[in-house]
């Protein structure tokens, strides 16, 4: 099946810092999903996206869908210590999960 | 709702033993999904089924692995014999609708020790 690409695998940030993954597909996505999985936990859906060029807000976090549905970001403003967590994306076909990025977050 | 429910939760066996995870989707959810989670590997796709009917096992490892639906409240992922390299998490998700159109919903996971 199609698999998609993430990157960085994993970010370092101080608190208050910005943060963004990448996720990014050779083939065309119906829609793609984004998960968080807090460290020892389960991945908890976050949200998912359907149309080219979307964009979805929830509080600090951006998500967006590429114009080509190919590639898609999560950008989190001012970073706290809850965020800290592995991001997954996954694409819609299967449900197979990109390598996910790690992030930590210093206070 | 209780969510997807997993048993055990932790696991350590010996080399060479038979092991078998569980797992309760949430109930009217037609998808059921198998992955298997290493730091080396990440989250990796097993298995899922569709009203209990297997649809892709392509992320099976090996003949060593097997999954059943026998109902769609119920499944098992079979292990026999074990080997230390299959030590990971284990996670059971189910979804309401067809991949990529709802959200999976997954459970607290199996970590299996295989020594």
């Amino acid at each position: 099946g199609q698999q998609v690409m993430q990157i960085p695998q994993y970010q370092h940030v101080q608190e208050g810092e910005d943060f963004t993954t990448y996720c990014n597909s050779s083939t065309t996505l119906s829609n793609i999903q984004w998960y968080k999985q807090r460290p020892g936990g389960h991945p908890v859906f976050l949200i998912q996206l359907v149309k080219s060029g979307e964009v979805k807000k929830q509080k600090r976090l951006t998500f967006q869908f590429g114009e080509a549905k190919k590639n898609s970001s999560l950008h989190i403003t001012a970073t706290q210590t809850t965020d800290v967590g592995t991001y997954f994306c996954a694409e819609n076909n299967d449900m197979r999960f990109g390598a996910g990025t790690r992030l930590t977050v210093k206070p | 709702d209780a969510g997807v429910i997993q048993s055990p939760r932790h696991e350590v066996t010996e080399m060479g033993q038979e092991v078998t995870l569980r797992c309760k989707p949430i109930s009217g959810h037609d998808y059921l999904f198998w992955y298997r989670q290493t730091m080396m590997r990440g989250l990796e796709l097993l298995i899922y089924f569709n009203n209990n009917v297997p649809i892709d096992d392509s992320g099976m490892p090996e003949d060593r692995f097997s999954a059943k639906m026998p109902n769609a409240s119920f499944s098992t992922l079979k292990i026999q014999p074990s080997e230390p390299r299959d030590s990971a998490v284990y996670f059971c998700a189910s979804s309401f609708l067809r991949p990529g159109n709802s959200p999976l919903h997954f459970g607290n996971g199996t970590r299996l020790t295989v020594t």
